[in-house]
This record gives C-alpha cells, sequence and structure tokens, in this order.
C-alpha cells in the first residue's frame, strides 16, 4: 500500500527567502503526485500535480516540484516566498492505473509560516 | 463555475446529539468524496460516489455514520450519535470521474462538547 511521508511539520522563513517542503512516498507502483494548499478557513486547493511527461511541475504562483523516482520524492519549492503563502500544504499520492486510482493518501502536511 | 459548496461552515453540539453536513458539488462532477480531517492531519476518506452509488466506504465507521446521494448529486453526511471524538473537519470534494482531479469545498467544522 502507498503512504506518504511530509518530515517537516512546520517550516518557519522569513518573506522573500526559498523555501523548500519536503515529501517522500512508498509504492512498489507508479503513481500521481500532488500538492494542495490549504489556507485558514478554507478547503484544501489544488497547487500542481505530476501525472506523466516532464518531472518538473509548477504551479501559476511560483511554487515547483520535481518528481524523482529514485529517491521516491515530490519535493515543494518555491525561490521567494510572500506573507500570503503562509498556509498548510499537503502532499498526496494516488496509484497510476490501479483500481485505487480514485483514493488519495494524503501526508500530514506542513505549516509554512512566512515572517516578514 | 462555482466550487463545492458545504454548510454549515461550523457546528457546535453536545455529545449523543445528531448533526447532518451537506455537500453540493461542481455542476457535473459525478464522483463526490467525504474526508475526514483531524487537526494536525490530512484528510481521510470516508466514502466515495460515482453518481449515487457508494462504491467505497470501507473507512466509515457504520454504527453511527450514515450517508447518501440521492439523484447523484447533492450529498450529506450524518453523525447519530455524536462523540467528543467526532470533533473534526468534515471536507466534501468532487471529480469529474474518479480518475480526474479532486477539487475540495471549504469543509464544516464540527466541535463536539
Amino acid at each position: 500500500a502507498q503512504s506518504v511521508t511530509q518530515l517537516d511539520s512546520q517550516v518557519p522563513v522569513f518573506e522573500e527567502a526559498p523555501v523548500e517542503l519536503r515529501c517522500n512516498y512508498s509504492s512498489s507502483v507508479s503513481v500521481y503526485l500532488f500538492w494542495y494548499v490549504q489556507y485558514p478557513n478554507q478547503g484544501l486547493q489544488l497547487l500542481l500535480k505530476y501525472l506523466s511527461g516532464s518531472t518538473l511541475v509548477e504551479s501559476i504562483n511560483g511554487f515547483e516540484a520535481e518528481f524523482n523516482k529514485s529517491q521516491t520524492s515530490f519535493h515543494l519549492r518555491k525561490p521567494s516566498v510572500h506573507i500570503s503563502d503562509t498556509a498548510e500544504y499537503f502532499c498526496a499520492v494516488t496509484v497510476r492505473g490501479g483500481y485505487n486510482t480514485d483514493k488519495l493518501i494524503f501526508g500530514t502536511g506542513t505549516r509554512l509560516q512566512v515572517f516578514p | 463555475e462555482a466550487g463545492v459548496v458545504q454548510s454549515p461552515r461550523y457546528k457546535i453540539i453536545e455529545k449523543k446529539q445528531p448533526v447532518a453536513f451537506w455537500c453540493n458539488p461542481i455542476s457535473g462532477h459525478n464522483t463526490l468524496y467525504w474526508y475526514l480531517q483531524n487537526l494536525g492531519q490530512g484528510p481521510e476518506l470516508l466514502i466515495r460516489y460515482e453518481n449515487e452509488e457508494a462504491v467505497d466506504d470501507s473507512q466509515l465507521p457504520k454504527d453511527r455514520f450514515s450517508a447518501e446521494r440521492l439523484k447523484g448529486v447533492d450529498s450529506t453526511l450524518k453523525i447519530q450519535p455524536a462523540e467528543l471524538g467526532d470533533s473534526a473537519v468534515y471536507l466534501c470534494a468532487s471529480s469529474r470521474t474518479s480518475r480526474e482531479t479532486q477539487y475540495f469545498g471549504p469543509g464544516t467544522r464540527l466541535l463536539v462538547l
């Protein structure tokens, strides 16, 4: 069965600094990978996803994530964060092509706190 | 296009009382999900519907939880009776098909006293 590990529960960072939120997954089969963001008192919003093709995927607000099959990782990065990026970030995985393609498995989340 | 709508946004009840949550998915989305999100945790799937059929309810505590999706559109999730441990956020999500991206509603935050 697949699982997702987010190693950092909290990441404090100053505004305009770079940030990396780590995500590792365990699965013996090919997977789809996602990052969702949850702003305070709001639902989850899809930030970016890897389904196939280029291993580097980008979001419209400057985040990017790279699928690394050998390291089973899908770390999220941003070269310069803003105060408005303060939120909870969830990594998620689902099995590619299997009967459980509908089931998203989420990590425990990483709270990104951006300070001025 | 409107997103997934949930109500109420917040609910406070006493233990042993019943409670119900409502979800209206994005128009045209056949698949609907209910998730439970405990504090400091990621969402966990409770039940998935394909149209009006519940195709995965293996994680739904059936002794007190029930759900329905009449006519394959709106859905309700009920807890009866509620327990202190049910305090959490209940998220609804929908997708066009089970193989496509899930879109989440804002959630219902439940507090059981």
